[in-house]
């Protein structure tokens, strides 16, 4: 079955620390890729998508994500944390193959940056 | 531009009883999803619309949830009768379906259900 996998449920570092998240698809053809962050009681917001071109995606606020599609990874990264990063991380997938270009998200990667 | 709009943002209902959500995508989005987050888990899809037709509600519970949307613009999820596990945020989405960016979907803040 086609899904979207995160590797950590929960991530906790502290301030200035290095953060990559995994997430690798079972998708197979054409694939736009996105990462969703959840702050606190608020709404998901997009931090940054691939649709083709460079596989290194630059997003908001630091963060980048690198394409493997060999690995059928999207790994989300930021140099260094902040406190105001702690949220609920999640990567998405639309698939051409899925029916109607669903949307399909991950289980969610919890990180906690101490201050 | 204005986003998407949802509510009720908060509801608390007993079970057996029933609770419906309103949701009014950003103008000209023709794609309207419903999804259902449960605390610690991520977005599922619940159901999702193209203009006014049914595109994929295969993961709706369709004995007790049902969707609208008759115009092709705002859409309404009801529940009825509500169970314990229905407590979750009920997001809505809504995408442009067109253009380079055709497939960014734009999230509701999103309505949150407790069911005691």
């Amino acid at each position: 079955a086609q899904s979207v996998s995160q590797h950590n449920h929960h991530v906790i570092l502290s301030e200035a620390a290095s953060l990559e998240l995994g997430c690798n698809y079972s998708y197979g053809g054409t694939v736009n890729l996105f990462w969703y962050v959840q702050y606190p009681g608020q709404h998901l917001q997009l931090l940054l998508k691939y649709f083709s071109g460079d596989p290194l995606v630059k997003g908001i606020k630091g963060f980048e994500a690198e394409f493997i599609k060999s690995k059928f990874s999207f790994n989300l990264r930021k140099p260094s944390v902040q406190w105001s990063d702690t949220a609920e991380y999640f990567c998405a997938v639309i698939s051409s193959r899925a029916a109607g270009n669903k949307l399909t998200f991950g289980g969610g990667t919890r990180v906690l940056v101490k201050p | 531009e204005a986003g998407v709009a949802q509510s009720p943002r908060y509801k608390i209902i007993e079970k057996r009883q029933s609770v419906a959500f309103w949701c009014n995508p950003i103008s000209g989005h023709a794609t309207l999803y419903w999804y259902q987050q449960i605390l610690g888990q991520g977005p599922k899809l619940l159901i999702q619309f193209q203009n006014n037709g049914v595109v994929d509600d295969s993961q709706l519970p369709k004995d007790r949830f049902s969707a609208e949307r008759l115009k092709g613009v705002d859409s309404t999820l009801k529940i009825q009768p509500a169970k314990l596990e229905d407590s979750a945020v009920y997001l809505c989405a809504s995408r442009p379906g067109t253009g380079s960016s055709g497939n960014t979907i734009y999230f509701g803040e999103g309505s949150w259900l407790t069911v005691v």
